[in-house]
């Protein structure tokens, strides 16, 4: 029930696409759905956030498409750039509990 | 504000000896949490306190791992013997629920057990 779900492992895009980055959860307690960019040498940082009360939040090139009957939330990244080369994990939180848990990562290359 | 502040960046011990990790959270920030990250197991939650107060710890591999929090600006990770299993990226990170769950990491220590 504590489980979150993430695909694809790994993702190679070329410049100017779209990233795509999935995540499932089971536990519909959760209310908070973080995710994070994480370059090599540093910690993970939180890149945009949505609650299950809307669909879609977008900042930037980055949005965040949330379906809550199909307990899936999903990260775009649109006209992708090589400065995007990351790995980003989702993750998913329970009200007041402050502990998130985390997918298992996706790494994203994006080729110039 | 400096964000979460961890020491040392970088450790390189033998096996057999104690390593101590230390993290300092951002102020205000009234939870704190241990990650571990390694290519295999990804990243791991070791333990969490809540206004420094140990929360929940079933993440903590065995005893010989051991943490603090002794008070809101200070928490230690320590391992007592070390292991060439324990090597890998153990992060900090802090946040300030109820309002917004997102964390603040720190930039993490890497430890090598040889």
């Amino acid at each position: 029930q504590q489980q979150v779900k993430q695909s694809p492992q790994s993702l190679i895009v070329q410049k100017g696409g779209i990233s795509i980055i999935n995540c499932a959860y089971e536990n519909t307690a959760f209310d908070y759905f973080p995710w994070y960019q994480q370059f090599p040498g540093k910690g993970p940082a939180l890149l945009i956030a949505i609650r299950p009360d809307v669909s879609e939040k977008k900042e930037g090139r980055f949005t965040i498409s949330f379906n809550k009957s199909a307990k899936q939330f999903s990260l775009h990244i649109m006209d992708s750039q090589p400065g995007d080369s990351a790995t980003y994990f989702c993750a998913a939180s329970l009200p007041h509990a402050g502990k998130s848990t985390f997918g298992d990562g996706t790494t994203l290359t994006v080729k110039p | 504000d400096a964000g979460v502040i961890q020491s040392p960046r970088h450790e390189v011990t033998e096996m057999g000896q104690e390593v101590t990790l230390r993290c300092k959270p951002i102020s205000g920030h009234n939870s704190l949490f241990w990650y571990r990250q390694t290519m295999m197991r990804g990243l791991e939650l070791l333990i969490y306190f809540n206004n420094n107060v140990p929360i929940d710890d079933s993440g903590m591999p065995e005893d010989r791992f051991s943490a603090k929090m002794p008070n809101a600006s200070f928490s230690t990770l320590k391992i007592q013997p070390s292991e060439p299993r324990d090597s890998a990226v153990y992060f900090c990170a802090s946040t300030a629920p109820p309002g917004t769950y997102g964390y603040t990491f720190g930039s993490g220590t890497r430890l090598t057990v040889v």
